[in-house]
This record gives C-alpha cells, sequence and structure tokens, in this order.
C-alpha cells in the first residue's frame, strides 16, 4: 500500500459526459500528479500540482483540468468525454523535502467512456 | 516528445533463472527509478538511483545507473512467480524539468510452469 488513494475505482460513463476523478497523497507530500495509460501504452504525464499551484503540465487535453485543494487532496475533471479516454488514470505523489523524484502510485481508477 | 526504450520488450523464463533488462535515452538523466505494475494496479517503486555508476540492491534486484547517464540496468536473481508483471524505468530527463517523469516503454516479464 503505496498511501496515496483514488476513487472510485472504476467508472463507466458514456460519450460527451463529464467525470471527476479524485486522490488523496501520502501524508505530507505536497506534490500530486496525474498520469494517463492507455491500452497497450505506458504511462503519460498529465498534469503536476505542488500545494495547491500547477507546477507542470505534459500532454493534457484541454477538456481536462485538475485542481489541488488547500487539504492537497486533488481531483482530476475529464469532459466532452470520447471513446479514446478510456484508461487508467494514475495519481502520484512525492516529498518535496525529500526525494521529489520518487513518486508513490495510487491504484488508480479505470475510465470506461462507452 | 521525449522517449525512454526498454528492452527487451518481452521476456519468457523459467522460475529461478535470472532476468537482466535495461532502459536506454538520447537525454541525460540525474535520476533513475524502476517501478513494477501489476495487472491492473499502480505502478510501485523497486529502486532509486541518483548517481553515475551506482549500483543499488533491494532484495534480489540490483540496479545500476549507467555511466554515460543515458542508460540504467535492472537485474533479477533467481526469479520467482511473484516477479511476473510489467517493469518500467523512469526518470525526469534534465532538459524537461525535474520532477517530471518520463516513462519508459516497459518489459513483460512472463515466468514458463
Amino acid at each position: 500500500d503505496s498511501g496515496v488513494t483514488q476513487t472510485p475505482k472504476h467508472l463507466i460513463t458514456a460519450t460527451g459526459q463529464r467525470v471527476t476523478l479524485r486522490c488523496s497523497p501520502r501524508s505530507g507530500d505536497l506534490s500530486v500528479y496525474w498520469y494517463q495509460q492507455s491500452l497497450d501504452q505506458g504511462l503519460q504525464f498529465l498534469i503536476q500540482y505542488y500545494n495547491g499551484e500547477e507546477r507542470a503540465k505534459g500532454n493534457i487535453l484541454e477538456r481536462f483540468s485538475a485542481q489541488q485543494f488547500p487539504d492537497l487532496h486533488s481531483e482530476l475533471n475529464l469532459s466532452s468525454l470520447e471513446l479514446g479516454d478510456s484508461a487508467l488514470y494514475f495519481c502520484a505523489s512525492s516529498d518535496r523535502q525529500g526525494r521529489d523524484n520518487e513518486q508513490f502510485f495510487g491504484p488508480g481508477t479505470r475510465l470506461t467512456v462507452l | 516528445g521525449q522517449q525512454l526504450n526498454q528492452s527487451p520488450q518481452s521476456m519468457f523464463i523459467q522460475e529461478g533463472e535470472d532476468v537482466s533488462m535495461n532502459c536506454t535515452s538520447s537525454s541525460i538523466f540525474n535520476t533513475w527509478l524502476w517501478y513494477k505494475q501489476d495487472p491492473g494496479e499502480g505502478p510501485v517503486l523497486l529502486i532509486a538511483l541518483y548517481k553515475a555508476g551506482e549500483l543499488t540492491s533491494n532484495g534480489r534486484l540490483t540496479a545500476q545507473f549507467g555511466i554515460t547517464r543515458k542508460d540504467s540496468f535492472l537485474n533479477i536473481s533467481a526469479s520467482i512467480p511473484s516477479d511476473v508483471g510489467i517493469y518500467f524505468c523512469a526518470g525526469p530527463p534534465v532538459n524537461f524539468g525535474n520532477e517530471k517523469l518520463t516513462f519508459g516503454t516497459g518489459t513483460r516479464l512472463t515466468i514458463i510452469p
């Protein structure tokens, strides 16, 4: 158990809909990262937040957005969903004070868009 | 974008055999990380390397940070059934921001009964 929690575990929705994925980082970690893993694809970095502020952006679509709240949990919002958005979405956290490259991953949310 | 190439792409071995895999990049890395992912689960950090030439062990796993800083290697000795999974290398390329990890293409390890 990495200490990172994600909800929900599974999500099934239809094209055009909007969903919100939630992540709670390890206790004390200030950085939260979001990744997308499609079938037969590696992990693609989407976005990073540090202590409530956006720190880095990767290949995140304009239809996707994220935020980190004062209690450090984060949400990833996916809107106008398309079939191709079906994937595993992972959240990771790291300790900025220590080895901040060592990211610890949650169990993921499996999104299925029908 | 940045890409880490892992080889082999897949491995089929018998229990008890040793395993070697590697990861190469065209860019320099200051950190190399090795993760293992089981089906439907999140990646689990196995080993972190921070210095060129560094050799670090975690039980039956040993990883090395290549001297050129453009590659890394992972060895698993005396494989057991729970070693099955996908192994990813990862790191923050020097020119792409210190915390943004790039992941390798993965090596899928299967143990033949």
